[in-house]
């Protein structure tokens, strides 16, 4: 079974500050791994994705997300924040690339000015 | 190029009806997945259709049903609904052949 545990229900920065959020993943089989952001009132759009490939996996908008499976982390990092980047974030964990979704409770990011 | 398309975007409905959810996929892609999102939660999903078929399914009770067309397009009803099914409603679609979904934007269902 797999499950997803993100740390932060909210995180707050400024403008131009590093973005961190948390994500711990539980998985008996080996991960397929991903983060995704959802605005108000849409969809959820794909950042990045871990398919047992590279740790260090990039993604669009200049985030990225490393994979450590000794630490079972997969935690999204993005340089500068932007006003544009406040949303939800949900990571999710697959047994396999098109298995179903396991998402955690998602973190709200906040950016002020 | 087409994303994956949601109708109706918002619903209101009588605890004890019954409604139908459509979604038809991005182009090229022929599994369809459906996933609940109740206010404040991240998606929990409800089952996956490929070739027309049930392939998976989670912990949602048999008033949860769907369906798969030849042409990909998907069906999510729901029976006898309760208030505890207000929620936004999220369609996914992908290929076995790739990794991730494309999510619609999804349905915002009100039971009243």
């Amino acid at each position: 079974a797999q499950s997803v545990t993100q740390l932060g229900s909210h995180v707050s920065v400024s403008e131009g500050a590093l973005v961190l959020l948390r994500c711990n993943y539980s998985s008996s089989v080996p991960p397929y791994l991903f983060w995704y952001v959802q605005y108000p009132n849409q969809g959820l759009q794909l950042l990045l994705k871990y398919t047992s490939a590279a740790t260090l996996v990039k993604g669009i908008n200049d985030f990225e997300a490393e994979f450590k499976k000794s630490e079972t982390s997969f935690h999204l990092t993005k340089p500068s924040a932007h006003m544009s980047d406040a949303a939800e974030y949900f990571c999710a964990v697959s047994a396999t690339g098109f298995q179903k979704l396991v998402f955690g409770t998602g973190t709200r990011l906040l950016v002020s000015p | 190029d087409a994303g994956v398309t949601q109708s109706p975007t918002h619903l209101i409905k009588t605890r004890g009806q019954q409604v139908t959810l459509r979604c038809s996929p991005k182009s090229g892609h022929d599994t369809v997945s459906w996933y609940q999102q109740a206010l404040g939660q991240g998606p929990q999903f409800i089952f996956q259709y490929y070739e027309e078929e049930e392939r998976q399914r989670g912990n949602f009770p048999d008033r949860f049903s769907g369906h798969q067309f030849p042409n990909y397009s998907s069906e999510l009803n729901v029976n006898a609904l309760l208030l505890g099914d207000s929620a936004l409603y999220l369609c996914a679609s992908s290929t076995d052949t790739a990794y991730g979904y494309t999510f619609g934007s999804g349905t915002r269902l009100t039971v009243v």
